[in-house]
Order: C-alpha cells, then sequence, then structure tokens
C-alpha cells in the first residue's frame, strides 16, 4: 500500500520570495506522483505529474517538482510566488491501484 | 477541456433524509470517482466506477451507495444522512486507458450540511 505524508498544514510567504511544500511517499513498488492545486471555491486541477524519466517536472504556472528516490521524496517548489498561487496543494501517489492523497498544504501568500 | 459538472454547490439536510449527489463529465470518461474532503485528513475516496453499472468501494463507503447508469453520471446517495456526512464532496473522471497515470478532472465540489 502507499501512503503520503505532507509535514506542512500551511505555508506562509511574502509574495515573490521562493517556496518549497514538501511531499514524502512510501511505497513498496514503482509509483506515480502527482501534484494537484485547489483554489479558494473550487475542485482540484493537476498542477504537475512524475510518471517516468526526468527526476525534474514542470507544471503550470511556473511550479516544478524533483522526484528523489532515494528519499523518497516530491517537493513542490517555485522560484516566486504570486498572490494569485494562495491555495491548497495535494500530493498524490499511486502504485497502480486507487491514488492516495496527502493531508494538502495550504499555501498563504501575503503582499 | 473535461468538464465535471456537480448539480448542487450546496446542500443542507436534515438527518434521515435520503441525499443523492449528482456528477456528470462530458468527455466519455470511464472511471469516476467520489471523494469526501475535510480539513487535515485530505480527499479520502468513497467509491469508484470503472463503468457502466459497475462500482467498487473506496477507503471509507459506509453510510454510501453509488449508482451509474450512464456512463456520463455517476451519483452519490447517502441512505440516511448524518451529521458526520457534512462534508465537500468532490466528483471527478479520468481515461480508463491511461491507467494509474491518468490524471483526475475533478468537479467544484458539493459542501453537505446536515443537521
Amino acid at each position: 500500500a502507499q501512503s503520503v505524508t505532507q509535514l506542512d498544514s500551511q505555508v506562509p510567504v511574502f509574495e515573490e520570495a521562493p517556496v518549497e511544500l514538501r511531499c514524502n511517499y512510501s511505497s513498496s513498488v514503482s509509483v506515480y506522483l502527482f501534484w494537484y492545486v485547489q483554489y479558494p471555491n473550487q475542485g482540484l486541477q493537476l498542477l504537475l505529474k512524475y510518471l517516468s524519466g526526468s527526476t525534474l517536472v514542470k507544471g503550470i504556472n511556473g511550479f516544478e517538482a524533483e522526484f528523489n528516490k532515494s528519499q523518497t521524496s516530491f517537493h513542490l517548489r517555485k522560484p516566486s510566488v504570486h498572490i494569485s498561487d494562495t491555495a491548497e496543494y495535494f500530493c498524490a501517489v499511486t502504485g497502480f491501484q486507487k491514488l492516495v492523497f496527502g493531508t494538502g498544504t495550504r499555501l498563504l501568500v501575503s503582499p | 477541456d473535461v468538464k465535471v459538472t456537480q448539480s448542487s454547490r450546496y446542500l443542507v439536510k436534515r438527518t434521515g433524509e435520503k441525499v443523492f449527489l449528482e456528477c456528470v463529465q462530458d468527455m466519455d470518461h470511464e472511471n469516476m470517482f467520489w471523494y469526501r474532503q475535510d480539513p487535515g485528513l485530505g480527499l479520502r475516496l468513497i467509491y469508484f466506477s470503472y463503468d457502466v453499472k459497475m462500482k467498487e468501494k473506496g477507503d471509507i463507503p459506509e453510510g454510501y451507495s453509488v449508482s451509474r447508469e450512464k456512463k456520463e453520471r455517476f451519483s452519490l446517495i447517502l441512505e440516511s444522512a448524518s451529521t458526520n456526512q457534512t462534508s465537500m464532496y468532490l466528483c471527478a473522471s479520468s481515461l480508463l486507458g491511461q491507467g494509474a497515470a491518468s490524471p483526475l478532472h475533478f468537479g467544484n465540489g458539493t459542501r453537505l450540511t446536515v443537521t
């Protein structure tokens, strides 16, 4: 079975600062990894995904994530955040069965 | 773009009522899912379906049932609503052909309050 840990429930940052949202997973098999974003009063939408190949994955809105197999991590980064990035971010993992979501990290960007 | 539409944005029901949450997708996706989202718990899978009239239990199916009579429509049913079912309910769909790599497309959610 797979599991996902997002240690930070909330990350406050100032506009234009860099940000890293942490995600660690556990799995006994190879995995696919995803980051989803949920803007206020909306459903989730796909930010980026890692299936295979290059460990650095680029997504929408300037976000990227790096798959680190030895550390079982898939941290999400953005070099300079905007107010509009304020949202909840979910990491998810699947090992060819159902998708397992983390508990989410709320990114709060202030001016 | 895939559109997943949930019929109600907000719903208030009384304890013991039978509640229907409706979801429709317009991109011919085989897979459909119902999740509930609660603060600090993330998303938990209630039921999913990979074909018409097929259904599989997720992690928290107790107190819920589902119906999939047509490919585009997946309904979640609360047989007898209870206060602990107050939550945000999210419907999602995905393509079967891509397997586990297929991303989920979500509706905007239904916030259900049971009083």
